[in-house]
């Protein structure tokens, strides 16, 4: 079992280019969630899906979007990349949704620098 | 507002020695914690969590979290650490009941010396 893959595994970005983040589990885990982690903030919440079909906001939402067409993929998109969004990007997943108890299990991350 | 915070940037402790990493929440009632921990170049891996009951919780690889209500903290322990356990710590916590988006500390990073 992968568990959760992301790719790429790192990428330069020039500013103002598109950009796909993808991330696949095949866990068959109902709930994905996509996180930055930057030096001295931690982990911080992009956005979030609890079941297919469905998203929801974090804390930084603000340039990027998500989709979540199907159980097990959840790709992250910056429309129109700047430098501030240069990062470790995590991709996680759960099994009943946010529920409080649940276990989050990550990918290895994309770290992106966008210049 | 509901938060963990994780006062210690970085930590150097010799292998063999014990190893203390706190962590302090703030929840207007009990949330559930979590630690995680995520070695260099990979993604966070949990090591143990708290919902209810016995306040001294055993997780993976040798570690142990206590619980403590009247310090408002969660603080992750092992009694001897080894030169694997060198990586980055992450606190975690969550309001407890219903759908809730889980708040991370900033992590602690620990160094091991031979």
């Amino acid at each position: 079992i992968a568990g959760i893959t992301q790719a790429p595994t790192s990428q330069i970005l020039a500013a103002g280019r598109r950009m796909t983040l993808r991330c696949t589990q095949d866990m068959r885990h109902n709930a994905m969630y996509w996180y930055r982690q930057d030096l001295g903030l931690g982990l911080r919440l992009i956005h979030y899906s609890n079941t297919a079909g469905t998203t929801g906001k974090g804390e930084v939402p603000d340039g990027y979007s998500v989709s979540r067409a199907n159980t097990d993929d959840f790709p992250l998109t910056l429309a129109s990349a700047v430098p501030s969004q240069t990062s470790v990007y995590f991709c996680a997943s759960s099994d009943n949704g946010l529920a409080s108890t649940d276990t989050q299990y990550f990918g290895p991350g994309t770290r992106l620098t966008v210049l | 507002a509901q938060s963990v915070t994780q006062p210690d940037i970085h930590i150097t402790v010799s292998e063999g020695a014990s190893l203390e990493l706190r962590c302090n929440y703030s929840y207007g009632a009990t949330p559930y914690l979590f630690w995680y921990v995520q070695s260099p170049g990979q993604g966070l891996q949990l090591l143990l969590k708290y919902f209810s009951g016995d306040t001294l919780v055993q997780g993976i690889k040798g570690f142990e979290a206590e619980f403590k209500r009247s310090q408002s903290s969660f603080n992750l322990r092992k009694p001897s650490v080894h030169w694997s356990d060198a990586a980055e710590y992450f606190c975690a916590g969550v309001n407890s009941g219903g759908y809730q988006k889980v708040t991370f500390g900033t992590g602690t990073k620990l160094q091991v010396i031979p």
